[in-house]
């Protein structure tokens, strides 16, 4: 069976430092994995995925996460924090059709 | 923005009603996911389609139904609602696989 896991329920940082939201799968064949962020009383909004290539995928927003296959992980990360980016954030990994398994989550919280 | 449209957004409504919440994209997807998520939580896949007259159980149990008559319309269904049934819902749609799934807003529904 596919699974992601996020360790960290909330994550704190700093407006200007950098971030990172980890996120650790298991899956069985090669990994197709995803990261979306969730404001408020909205729906997911989709960030990167990684398929294949580049172990460091760019994606929207100034995000970017780093694919590690000794490690299964894949973790988000940014530059520099805004107080905007502040949300709801999922990793996920695709299972047949299409299919996500989802994360538990990880509330990202950036203070001035 | 991806076009994914779900009404209502909001829905407090009495136990035992019969309730259908919409769902409707205009982008052509092929496939369309219902998911069910507890507020700050993990979303939950309930029920996904392939395509016209295609529908499947997700891996929540789930006691709604879903059709598909239209590629652009997924709507969902109870038909007597419960306490229980108190979440909130997303729709999503996709092209093919390692496409990202583009959400619609949700919809909050609170049975009292």
């Amino acid at each position: 069976a596919q699974s992601v896991a996020q360790p960290e329920d909330q994550v704190n940082v700093a407006e200007g430092n950098p971030l990172t939201v980890k996120c650790t799968y298991s899956v069985s064949g090669n990994p197709y994995l995803f990261w979306y962020v969730q404001y408020p009383n909205r729906g997911l909004q989709f960030l990167l995925k990684y398929i294949t290539g580049d172990n460091l995928v760019k994606g929207s927003y100034g995000f970017e996460a780093e694919f590690n296959k000794s490690q299964t992980s894949f973790h988000l990360k940014k530059p520099s924090a805004l107080v905007s980016d502040s949300a709801l954030y999922f990793c996920a990994t695709r299972g047949g059709g299409n299919k996500l398994t989802f994360g538990t989550g990880t509330q990202l919280k950036v203070e001035l | 923005e991806a076009d994914i449209y779900q009404t209502p957004r909001y829905l407090v409504i009495g136990t035992g009603k019969k309730i259908t919440l919409e769902c409707s994209q205009t982008m052509g997807h092929d496939k369309m996911y219902w998911y069910q998520q507890d507020p700050g939580m993990e979303l939950h896949l309930i029920h996904y389609s392939y395509g016209v007259n295609s529908t499947e159980k997700g891996d929540l149990s789930s006691e709604s139904t879903v059709s598909r008559i239209r590629t652009e319309h997924f709507p969902l269904t109870l038909e007597s609602a419960r306490p229980s049934h108190t979440s909130q819902y997303l729709c999503a749609s996709s092209w093919g696989d390692n496409q990202p799934q583009h959400f619609g807003d949700g919809t909050r529904l609170s049975i009292l």
